[in-house]
């Protein structure tokens, strides 16, 4: 079957630095999310993208934090002064069409660690 | 707003023994999908099963079944035969306004031989 990369699978970085999350949708998918799951938390909801723009963003998607695809294969998520709230484990997906009834890819995510 | 709702924040169930984990929702729209993920100590989320709500049959994928209770607003998975393997958390979630998934807080299943 085929899968979302992502990485690194870890990624520690002291606070304030800018950290880059990087992820390789399935080839034919055309929408786009990024996930997070604080540690023993549920999985929250924090961006789509569909058509090269922003579609949806969640109140935690704030001014920190930016989506690109800078190419036909790579989709990334930085996030540009980390907080130490921003530890948790990133998941990035994506999904061939709209419909409500596809079932959405995950990635096996990037942990992230802010110190 | 729509909402989904795990009730058991930790189930535990022999080996070969069937169990069900619950999942209740709320939503105003007419079509809306159900998934369930599951999620082991390494970290991926893995798809296990869907249900559209206008499906009129339960769905059903190898041993997993969604037992769809559209009235009462409950999506329950249903494990038949547990194996040590399905030692994991398990999410329910909705397809929510404009495709995001909502997740509910998820149940952590362990089987016992």
């Amino acid at each position: 079957e085929p899968e979302v990369t992502q990485t690194p699978s870890h990624q520690v970085t002291q606070m304030g630095q800018e950290v880059i999350l990087r992820c390789v949708p399935i080839s034919n998918h055309l929408y786009f999310y990024w996930y997070r799951q604080i540690l023993g938390q549920k999985v929250e909801f924090l961006v789509s993208f569909y058509n090269n723009e922003i579609s949806e963003k969640s109140e935690i998607f704030d001014d920190q934090f930016s989506v690109e695809r800078p190419d036909g294969s790579n989709f990334t998520l930085k996030i540009r002064s980390t907080k130490l709230e921003d530890s948790a484990m990133y998941f990035c997906a994506s999904k061939e069409t709209i419909r409500t009834d596809e079932k959405l890819f995950f990635g096996s995510g990037t942990q992230l660690s802010v110190l | 707003a729509q909402k989904i709702t795990q009730t058991q924040p930790g189930m535990f169930v022999q080996e070969k023994e069937a169990v069900t984990l619950d999942c209740t929702y709320d939503t105003s729209d007419q079509s809306y999908g159900l998934f369930w993920y599951k999620q082991p100590s390494s970290g991926e989320m893995i798809f296990l099963i869907y249900q559209g709500s206008y499906d009129e049959q339960n769905a059903t994928e190898g041993r997993y079944s969604l037992n769809f209770q559209k009235a009462r607003k409950s999506a329950n998975l249903v494990i038949s035969a547990s194996q040590l393997g399905d030692s994991a958390m398990y999410f329910c979630a909705m397809t929510g306004p404009r495709d995001k998934l909502i997740f509910g807080t998820g149940t952590r299943l362990q089987v016992f031989p």
